[in-house]
């Protein structure tokens, strides 16, 4: 079974400064994919990133982007300008798209604060 | 594209009734939904998967006669839950994934909060 380890409970980050999120996971699968999911106040989940496993190119989006080290399992999540919409909780998971049933596995999350 | 709704987002129920909580896939065809329940200031704990015109595989500890689910259609999956007692109380999300070809993430609804007194 896999497992996603997000180490940092809590974080908190001044307003338009940079803030790296850590994640990392244990699996004996060759393809898979990584996301990050933002769970803001209102808890609808929002999909930030998605990587492919078998892309060494990290995923960028906007202000967003990932440190995807496979050899060494580990996803970070790199948020540059930070802003107070920024605020969320956020989840890392992993998804085996071998199982066939597209199921995700959660980290138990990162909780973010924007200061202003 | 890809949005997912829910009905209700808020519910609350006496102990010992059933309550039905709905997840319809809005502008996309789900071959695959799946039902989440997250307590406070926790993860995502992932109750079962749902495939439309089958039976819902359950994950373990997850009472499947308490938690019944129905994905009749392909923009529908519904989860009721029977006889409800108080620690059923929990905040409930569905997601559904596109069909098998398409991206793997999924698409997650705004959630229902059940409360049973």
């Amino acid at each position: 079974a896999q497992t996603v380890t997000q180490s940092q409970p809590e974080m908190s980050v001044q307003e338009a400064e940079t803030v790296t999120l850590s994640c990392t996971y244990d699996t004996s699968e060759s393809n898979y994919y990584l996301f990050w999911y933002k769970q803001p106040p209102s808890r609808q989940m929002i999909l930030v990133i998605r990587q492919e496993a078998y892309k060494q190119q990290n995923a960028t989006e906007n202000r967003f982007s990932v440190n995807f080290q496979k050899a060494a399992k580990s996803f970070s999540l790199k948020i540059s300008d930070s802003q107070l919409g920024d605020t969320a909780m956020y989840f890392c998971a992993f998804g085996d798209s071998g199982a066939g049933s597209y199921q995700l596995t959660f980290g138990k999350g990162t909780k973010l604060s924007v200061i202003p | 594209g890809a949005v997912v709704s829910q009905h209700p987002s808020w519910v609350i129920c006496k102990s010992g009734t059933s309550v039905k909580i709905e997840c319809r896939s809005l502008d996309f065809q789900a071959t695959t939904m799946f039902w989440y329940r997250q307590f406070p200031k926790q993860s995502l704990m992932l109750m079962a998967t749902s495939n439309e015109g089958s039976k819902a595989t359950y994950e373990q500890g997850v009472e499947k006669d308490k938690f019944l689910i129905n994905h009749a259609s392909l923009t529908l999956s519904t989860l009721t839950v029977t006889s409800a007692h108080p620690e059923d109380s929990s905040f409930y999300i569905c997601s559904a994934s596109r069909p098998v070809g398409g991206p793997l993430e999924q698409y997650f609804g705004p959630g229902t909060r059940l409360t049973v007194t």
